[in-house]
């Protein structure tokens, strides 16, 4: 199993990111799977949620700014980060989840700072 | 949303000793609780899952244990690669994790 996120950076207050997180190593369309964020330091919180189904779930935090989709025949999972604000400055991982919604595979995270 | 509390914040060991780290629930979360390993640089790894099965490929120094709001993770013989962050996690209801402990030898 592998995961390779990609596509963060440096990004102005109010403006918009996106990110990739490419899979192999499994077979991607037949699980759920996370993002996860760390902010610089602390600790871990939930992000986002996608089934194999494509049902989606927010953090409150993050509702209605991200969102999260995947594509199959790409072996990708995105996260759209609009309206960005500088509490959303962390190292972004995606990960799978396991059989109940532990996760048990972690990509080596992105970072992304929101700053003017 | 289920409150994790981690503790301690810090634990300072010699090797070859026995650590334990505990969390606690703000409600029951019938055993729906994984730890992880974060070292330092490098994303989490996922050591135990369902409160107490081994994840594949982790040495089984590492244990999880508990019930209900109460859960432990027990590292036996401390070694020196163990040095790192660990998180426990709740998925009973949405994610959410403890604050971590930072082990570090003494």
């Amino acid at each position: 199993v592998q995961l390779v996120e990609s596509g963060g950076g440096l990004v102005q207050p109010g403006k918009s990111l996106k990110l990739s997180c490419s899979a192999s190593g499994f077979t991607f369309s037949s699980y759920g799977m996370h993002w996860i964020r760390q902010a610089p330091g602390k600790g871990l919180d939930w992000v986002a949620y996608i089934s194999s189904s494509s049902g989606t779930v927010y953090a409150d935090a993050v509702k209605g700014r991200f969102t999260i989709s995947r594509d199959n025949a790409k072996n990708t999972l995105y996260l759209q980060l609009n309206s960005l604000k500088s509490e959303d400055t962390a190292i972004y991982y995606c990960a799978r989840t396991g059989n109940s919604g532990f996760f048990d595979y972690w990509g080596q995270g992105v970072m992304v700072t929101v700053s003017s | 949303d289920i409150q994790m509390t981690q503790s301690p914040a810090s634990l300072s060991a010699s090797l070859g000793e026995t650590v334990t780290i505990e969390c606690r629930a703000s409600e029951d979360i019938y055993n729906g609780l994984a730890w992880y390993q974060q070292k330092p640089g490098k994303s989490p790894q996922l050591l135990i899952y369902n409160a107490n099965s081994l994840h594949t490929g982790v040495p089984s120094r590492f244990s999880g244990s508990g019930s209900g709001t109460q859960y432990s993770l027990k590292i036996n013989s401390l070694q020196s690669e163990d040095v790192a962050s660990y998180f426990c996690q709740q998925y009973y209801d949405y994610p959410t994790f403890g604050g971590g402990t930072k082990l570090e030898l003494k």
